[in-house]
């Protein structure tokens, strides 16, 4: 176990619709980090976040926004689904935003149908 | 921009043989970490091994190892009498060495077998 929580575990969803991914890092840790997993991209950094401010950006489209709240759990928000969002979406977490280790969570598995 | 390359998509080895798993990158930097991570078919991103590039012993725990090659930018994977429990998708990720916020960017990934 990690020690990052991430829910829902899956989440079936429609083209046109909105969701919500929740991390809770792990305890003590600062950073928290959203990558998105699928067959045809790899592992595609998104976006990261130091104690509620947001510090660096990936491929992030602009249907999708992200934010560090006060108890340092995130939520990466995901609009106007399509087909291809369809992936496995991590987040990650690490003391610090410098070269330590980054802990993932289990993963949300989006399925835009 | 960092890229991080895995040129072997599938590796196979027997039971308690040992294998070792090839990367590369490419950057500019002088401060980095590069580190490798197993997901096996559960998809949980386990981390393996983490290398400072400032160290120059190779990083070790238990049966992992890794040969660091600066000047080549290679960073090669070993692991030492495979077990069943090692089949997984291992990927190779650099990270640069600030505190300003700093990504992890991943090679493609190889898939390895462990055989009975």
């Amino acid at each position: 176990d990690s020690g990052v929580t991430q829910t829902p575990k899956h989440l079936i969803t429609a083209t046109g619709q909105r969701v919500t991914l929740r991390c809770s890092p792990r305890s003590g840790d600062l950073s928290v980090y959203w990558y998105q997993q699928s067959l045809d991209q790899g592992l595609q950094f998104l976006i990261q976040y130091y104690n509620g401010e947001e510090r660096a950006k990936g491929n992030i489209l602009e249907r999708f926004s992200a934010q560090q709240f006060p108890d340092l759990h995130s939520e990466l928000n995901l609009s106007s689904l399509e087909l291809g969002d369809s992936a496995l979406y991590f987040c990650a977490s690490s003391s610090t935003g410098g070269g330590e280790k980054l802990f993932f969570g289990s993963g949300t598995q989006l399925s835009v149908l | 921009a960092q890229t991080v390359t895995q040129s072997q998509p599938e590796m196979s080895v027997q039971e308690a043989e040992t294998v070792t798993l090839s990367c590369t990158y490419d950057t500019s930097e002088s401060d980095y970490y590069l580190f490798w991570y197993k997901q096996p078919p559960s998809r949980q991103m386990i981390l393996v091994i983490r290398q400072e590039a400032y160290k120059q012993q190779n990083a070790t725990e238990n049966r992992f190892s890794v040969n660091f090659q600066k000047a080549a930018k290679s960073f090669s994977l070993k692991i030492s009498d495979s077990q069943l429990g090692d089949a997984a998708m291992y990927f190779c990720a650099y990270r640069r060495g600030t505190t300003s916020g700093s990504r992890l960017t991943f090679g493609e990934g190889t898939q390895l077998t462990v055989n009975p």
